[in-house]
């Protein structure tokens, strides 16, 4: 069965420092990756994906993720964050299929302050 | 624009009382998802349809059920509401490959009192 893990439950930073929101997985199979965003008061909205290819993932807003199979990692970067990405940031993790659902990691609150 | 909507922002119950979480898609989506989101615990994934009357079993089934009689409409029912099923209830919708992106509702926080 395939597992995520997000260890920082709350990260606080800096209008415009950069950020690191760690998420590892476990899975003895093929995966693929995802970072889903909430932002206050709204359901979740897909960041970015890894399915293959590239393991560097980049999303519209700045945002990337890089896909390391032998850390068993994809953690999501920013080097230079807004007020406006204060948000929740989920890892999911799913080994595809027709029936396979998305298993999701606990969380990141990503707190940005002026 | 894509959209999944549900039926309450907010909903207060009794305990014992029988529940509906009400939820449209109007993208044509085949795959239908409901999970539960608690603080320290992220989403977990209640039940899961992938087509009309078709359903199936999640990570944490017990003390609901669902029903789909058609393509764009999922509901989540709780049988007999109890307090530790006070929480955010999300729904979302996908085209038939899992790969593909989950569409989400805004969800409903309900409380059981």
């Amino acid at each position: 069965a395939q597992s995520v893990t997000q260890l920082d439950s709350q990260v606080p930073v800096f209008e415009e420092a950069p950020v690191e929101l760690r998420c590892n997985y476990s899975s003895s199979v093929s995966v693929y990756l995802f970072w889903y965003v909430q932002y206050p008061n709204q359901g979740l909205q897909l960041l970015l994906k890894y399915l293959s290819g590239s393991t560097l993932v980049e999303s519209i807003n700045g945002f990337e993720a890089e896909f390391n199979k032998s850390q068993t990692s994809f953690h999501l970067r920013k080097p230079s964050v807004h007020i406006s990405d204060t948000a929740e940031y989920f890892c999911a993790v799913t080994k595809g299929g027709a029936t396979n659902k998305l298993i999701f990691g606990t969380g990141t609150l990503l707190a940005v302050q002026p | 624009d894509v959209k999944v909507t549900q039926s309450s922002r907010y909903l207060v119950k009794r305990t014992g009382e029988k529940v509906f979480l009400e939820c449209v898609q109007d993208m044509d989506h085949e795959n239908m998802f409901w999970y539960r989101q608690d603080p320290g615990l992220g989403l977990r994934l209640i039940y899961f349809s992938y087509d009309v009357k078709m359903k199936e079993k999640g990570d944490i089934p017990e003390g609901y059920s669902v029903s789909r009689e058609k393509k764009e409409r999922f509901s989540l029912i709780l049988e007999s509401a109890s307090t530790n099923q006070t929480s955010m209830y999300l729904c979302a919708s996908s085209l038939v490959d899992l790969l593909n992106e989950q569409f989400f509702g805004p969800g409903t926080r309900l409380t059981v009192l």
